[in-house]
């Protein structure tokens, strides 16, 4: 079975802190993605990733970066993290190629709450 | 730009009944279509999706969903709910070209009750 591992479930941090969130998958993916989850507005889309070093912004970029070294690992990072950054983080992950119709598996997610 | 209309954010529904759980989507482009599940406190898993050829597609638990290019919808049913399909259910869709860039909808909590 396919494994996206969250490396936190549930965090708590202060305003103005650096956060990382780690991500690691087991298949060998090409594509590995970080979504937020908010009630009434689904899942949105912060950073994209197609291979080693390379990402793409998402629809809501700002105040997150991404960080992956490794094809196996892609980190989120809340640089200075604020009050409306509280929310379910999801990391995912699929084949690249031709194939954009490929399955996307997710992790189980990331409770952060900046208080 | 591609973007995915749920309609409905709760259908509570009785055990055994029938369920249709509706999704419009917009795009310039061919898409391909999925429909996600997210149990409670868990990760979404694919629970069906639409790439090409039949345009009915069906899942190993008995849902099912219709691609209508011309109504531009993709919506799921599943003719007899059961309390485990209590979850919340996400349409989203992909441009066929570029990126697999996916939008997701805003999802829909189905409540089954005994």
């Amino acid at each position: 079975d396919v494994k996206v591992t969250q490396s936190s479930r549930y965090l708590v941090k202060r305003t103005g802190e650096k956060v990382f969130l780690e991500c690691v998958q087991d298949m060998d993916h090409e594509n590995m993605f970080w979504y937020r989850q908010d009630p009434g507005l689904g899942l949105r889309l912060i950073y994209f990733s197609y291979d080693v070093k390379m990402k793409e912004k998402g629809d809501i970029p700002e105040g997150y970066s991404v960080s992956r070294e490794k094809k196996e690992r892609f980190s989120l990072i809340l640089e200075s993290a604020s009050t409306n950054q509280t929310s379910m983080y999801l990391c995912a992950s699929s084949f690249g190629g031709a194939l954009k119709g490929n399955t996307i598996y997710f992790g189980e997610g990331s409770w952060l709450t900046v208080v | 730009a591609q973007s995915v209309t749920q309609l409905d954010s709760q259908v509570p529904v009785f055990e055994e009944a029938p369920v249709e759980l509706r999704c419009n989507y917009s795009s310039s482009v061919s898409v391909y279509l999925f429909w996600y599940v997210q149990y409670p406190n868990q990760g979404l898993q694919l629970l069906l999706k639409y790439l090409s050829g039949s345009t009915l597609v069906k899942s190993i638990n008995g849902f099912e969903a219709e691609f209508n290019k011309s109504q531009t919808s993709f919506h799921l049913r599943k003719p007899s709910v059961h309390i485990s399909d209590t979850a919340e259910y996400f349409c989203a869709v992909s441009d066929i070209g570029g990126y697999q860039k996916v939008t997701f909808g805003i999802g829909t909590k189905l409540q089954v009750i005994p």
